[in-house]
């Protein structure tokens, strides 16, 4: 069965610089989800989209956006890079047709690097 | 806000024997769901339960149960006949019933299974 797809997997970037990361969801589904997971810490919601609008905001950095596209698949851009961004980013999608049945399925994750 | 506690940084349990991850939460909502996902050395995020906060009845899933103490806000998840490959880091999350997956999560309890 087909899962969430992230890229790239691995991202190491200067101090200042900008990063994209991609995710593609499993096919149908319409809610994404991103998530930043620090060393040793527990993962940390940043924002979700349904629909290709933005549906919740959490503890997301302004010099971080984020967007869902047509095809569902969404796209995490951060720019001034800070050492404090090294972490890894997970996307996870969802049904929210699915109501109570909807079930959460996470990506490998990105792992990104800021020296 | 929600909260999520794991007061048990560490633990550890002989194969073959059962363990018992603690997990406390503080909400005002009442209709929620509560979650255990293990996070392996890969680090992919893998959903081992859910329990939905209208369900009395707890939740199973194979080797894994958990006791839903509503009142008390305990969560607690149960892995019996533990297996080498059982070894993690659980994190119990919390997601609101408006909004399933902007999930708050504990801080991990590192299991150990030893042969």
């Amino acid at each position: 069965a087909a899962g969430v797809i992230q890229s790239p997997r691995h991202l190491i970037k200067e101090k200042r610089e900008t990063a994209t990361l991609k995710c593609y969801p499993i096919p149908r589904h319409d809610t994404v989800y991103w998530y930043q997971q620090g060393p040793g810490q527990d993962p940390q919601f940043l924002i979700s989209f349904y629909e290709k609008m933005q549906s919740d905001k959490g503890s997301i950095p302004d010099r971080f956006s984020a967007q869902q596209f047509s095809d569902y698949h969404s796209e995490l851009n951060m720019s001034s890079l800070e050492l404090g961004d090294s972490a890894l980013y997970f996307c996870a999608s969802s049904d929210r047709g699915q109501g109570f049945n909807e079930k959460l399925f996470f990506g490998s994750g990105t792992q990104l690097s800021v020296l | 806000a929600q909260t999520v506690t794991q007061s048990q940084p560490e633990m550890s349990v002989q194969e073959a024997e059962t363990v018992t991850l603690s997990c406390t939460y503080d909400t005002s909502e009442s209709d929620y769901y509560l979650f255990w996902y293990k996070q392996p050395p890969s680090r992919q995020m893998i959903l081992v339960i859910r329990q939905e906060a209208y369900k009395q009845q707890n939740a199973t899933e194979n080797r894994f149960s958990v006791n839903f103490q509503k009142a008390a806000k305990s969560f607690s998840l149960k892995i019996s006949d533990s297996q080498l490959g059982d070894a993690a880091m659980y994190f119990c999350a919390f997601g609101s019933g408006g909004s399933n997956y902007k999930l708050t999560f504990g801080k991990g309890t590192l299991l150990t299974v030893n042969p």
